[in-house]
């Protein structure tokens, strides 16, 4: 089975601190995302990744960052994090369905991150 | 992008059929439909997906119109851990695999 892990599953950060969120997956996917999660609004895209180095921003990218120096870790940064960042984080990683059928997500449990 | 509507909630009883609509009125002649479903303190799990033919697998059916403008998720037996939010979205082509979520379903299923 595929597998995407994310470093934390509760995470408590002060105003102002510089925060990392891992994500590593076991598949070998080219691509991975991050989503964040809040109640009402859904899951909205802050940044992918469809190679190594390469990245994307996505619906939402303002005061985030990515790093993915290797194909099976993308890291999400907060530079500053700020309480109106609290939320759920969701990182996933995928395959392609068919040629031009999309692809499938995996996603990983989640890390749900407050600032305070 | 194509957009989808779905009920906010529906509501089933244990080994009961549910039929959970999703309609996409603007979709394009390359979307595929994808379905996911979201169990509590979960990340999101993928279900089905299918472009113009009904689809079967081990969770689930998919029922596409004929004009494509709808589709339905069927669960033939609804069990209590079937409660979860489902997700009907629109994806295909180029994007990378980028999936817009919108609110989804909010399935209960009652004992």
């Amino acid at each position: 089975d595929v597998k995407v892990t994310q470093s934390s599953r509760y995470l408590v950060k002060r105003t102002g601190e510089k925060v990392f969120l891992e994500c590593v997956q076991d598949m070998d996917h080219e691509n991975m995302f991050w989503y964040r999660q809040d109640p009402g609004l859904g899951l909205r895209l802050i940044y992918f990744s469809y190679d190594v180095k390469m990245k994307e921003k996505g619906d939402i990218p303002e005061g985030y960052s990515v790093s993915r120096e290797k194909k099976e870790r993308f890291s999400l940064i907060l530079e500053s994090a700020s309480t109106n960042q609290t939320s759920m984080y969701l990182c996933a990683s995928s395959f392609p369905l068919s040629t031009d059928g999309g692809e499938k997500l995996f996603f990983g449990s989640g890390t749900q991150l407050s600032v305070l | 992008d194509a957009k989808t509507t779905q009920p906010n909630s529906m509501e089933s009883n244990e080994e009961e059929p549910v039929h959970l609509p999703c309609n996409h009125s603007t979709i394009s002649g390359t979307d595929y439909i994808h379905w996911y479903l979201q169990l509590p303190s979960q990340g999101p799990e993928y279900v089905i997906h299918g472009l113009t033919s009904n689809v079967n697998n081990r969770m689930a059916s998919l029922a596409i119109a004929e004009d494509r403008k709808s589709s339905t998720l069927i669960l033939h037996r609804a069990t209590l851990r079937d409660a979860a939010v489902y997700y009907c979205i629109l994806s295909g082509g180029t994007s990378y695999g980028k999936l817009t979520f919108g609110q989804g379903t909010i399935l209960t299923v009652h004992p």
